[in-house]
């Protein structure tokens, strides 16, 4: 069955240092999401992709974060520098045309020093 | 902004007993989805509402779109250790395509 792949697993940096994640989504998805979810939270939505347009970033820290999905397909979120707030897990998530779920990607464990 | 909120926080079973929890949105909603995360895990859809009242069963599972769609509920019938997990609700607006998750339900089951 397809899944959605994401990595690094883990990351942990110190503050002020930059952090790349990466993710792969099913293949075919359009849609491709970036949640941020806290540890006793529910995701919450950075940036949704249509394509390789941004639909929706009203929620990511531009001054900090950026993402991009330069062909459409997989996509990288950047943070930099990072704070010790940013200390979260954070879910790559696509959905296709046949159906309303996003699946989400297994997540990168961020923990900020 | 839209805000969608579930109660309980937490909710501890022994198994065989009942389980429920209920999402409310701050505004009328266009569709409710229903995800389950296993602890360590990542959320896994589970189902979507859409029409007003509409009730969902997926064996032990039953899910409830209220009549207004500003609330919904997921009742799970006669608990198995299996069903431990934290249960979010997810509302999209009628004019956002976003999904706004609530805080979810922590369920535990005592086999």
């Amino acid at each position: 069955e397809a899944e959605v792949a994401q990595s690094p697993r883990y990351k942990i940096t110190e503050k002020s240092q930059a952090v790349a994640f990466w993710c792969d989504p099913i293949s075919g998805h359009a849609t491709l999401y970036w949640y941020r979810q806290i540890l006793g939270q529910g995701p919450e939505l950075l940036v949704q992709f249509q394509d390789e347009s941004v639909v929706d970033d009203s929620q990511l820290p531009k001054d900090r974060f950026s993402a991009e999905r330069l062909k459409g397909v997989d996509s990288t979120l950047k943070i930099q520098p990072a704070e010790l707030g940013d200390s979260a897990m954070y879910l790559c998530a696509s959905s296709g045309r046949t159906g309303p779920e996003q699946f989400f990607g297994p997540g990168t464990r961020l923990t900020v020093l | 902004g839209q805000q969608v909120m579930q109660i309980p926080q937490y909710q501890h079973v022994q198994e065989g007993e009942d389980f429920t929890t209920y999402c409310n949105s701050s505004t009328t909603l266009s569709n409710i989805q229903w995800y389950k995360q296993r602890p360590g895990g990542h959320p896994v859809f589970l189902i979507q509402l859409v029409k007003s009242g509409e009730v969902k069963k997926q064996k032990r599972l039953t899910f409830q779109f209220g009549e207004a769609k500003k609330n919904s509920s997921l009742h799970i019938t006669a608990t198995q250790t299996t069903d431990v997990g934290t249960y979010f609700c997810a509302g999209r607006g009628g004019s956002n395509y976003k999904l706004t998750f609530g805080k979810g339900t922590l369920l535990t089951v005592n086999p």
